[in-house]
């Protein structure tokens, strides 16, 4: 199984969105509708911010907002703020296992 | 509100045996499938497996040769062994716990460092 496609890097200003693609193939991301995306600032655990596609967990700002077309899942961010600068994963299920991408680093200006 | 805590050598030699434990507290191990995730020094995450409370488990392909997963549901702990260890090995590791049917992992540890080397 192979890693998910991220772009390496994205930056916004404040108050601007972003979006984040994560791209596989049919076997993970458009086989599937269970697409997570997580948080991970720097020296910390990575922190769910949605999961099943588009579904928020409890306590997770509705700036963040997921979506999925075919083989492309995207996270986009509205309303940047500064503490939203961090990495960010893509994660899908795939065949009994799980395959994360390979990582994006936003940039807020 | 359930909290995990990983615990394990920092330093293990090459081709030996890597063997983490996560602890399980605030809550009970029982019912919920619980992972094992890791992420080499300014890497990505790569997910190593799962393990569930009656002992079934899923394994990553690329790993599932070197890879054993346990629970101990008396001690609320769950344990990972590594076998036949290189430097390729050295990552945070971190342990989670999976919400079934929906394949995320909502509960994460701080993570623990292993470096494999001699």
């Amino acid at each position: 199984q192979s890693a998910l496609t991220q772009p390496a890097s994205v930056s916004g200003s404040p108050g601007q969105s972003i979006t984040i693609s994560c791209t596989g193939t049919s076997s993970d991301v458009g086989g599937y509708n269970y697409v997570s995306w997580y948080q991970q600032h720097p020296g910390k655990a990575p922190k769910l911010m949605i999961y099943d596609v588009s579904n928020r967990p409890s306590g997770v700002s509705n700036r963040f907002s997921g979506s999925k077309s075919g083989n492309t899942a995207s996270l986009t961010i509205s309303g940047l703020q500064a503490e939203d600068e961090a990495d960010y994963y893509c994660s899908s299920y795939t065949s009994s296992s799980r395959v994360f991408g390979g990582g994006t680093k936003l940039t807020v200006l | 509100q359930v909290q995990l805590q990983e615990s394990g050598p920092g330093l293990v030699k090459p081709s030996e045996t890597l063997s983490l434990t996560c602890t399980v507290s605030g809550g009970s191990i029982s019912s919920y499938y619980w992972s094992w995730i890791r992420q080499p020094a300014g890497k990505g995450l790569e997910w190593i497996g799962r393990i569930y409370t009656s002992g079934s488990t899923n394994y990553n392909p690329s790993l599932k040769s070197r890879v054993t997963m346990s629970v101990d549901t008396s001690k609320n702990q769950f344990s990972l062994k590594l076998s036949s260890v290189t430097a390729a090995d050295t990552a945070v590791y971190y342990c989670a716990r999976e919400v079934e049917y929906d394949f995320c992992m909502d509960v994460w540890g701080q993570g623990t460092t292993v470096t494999v080397s001699s």
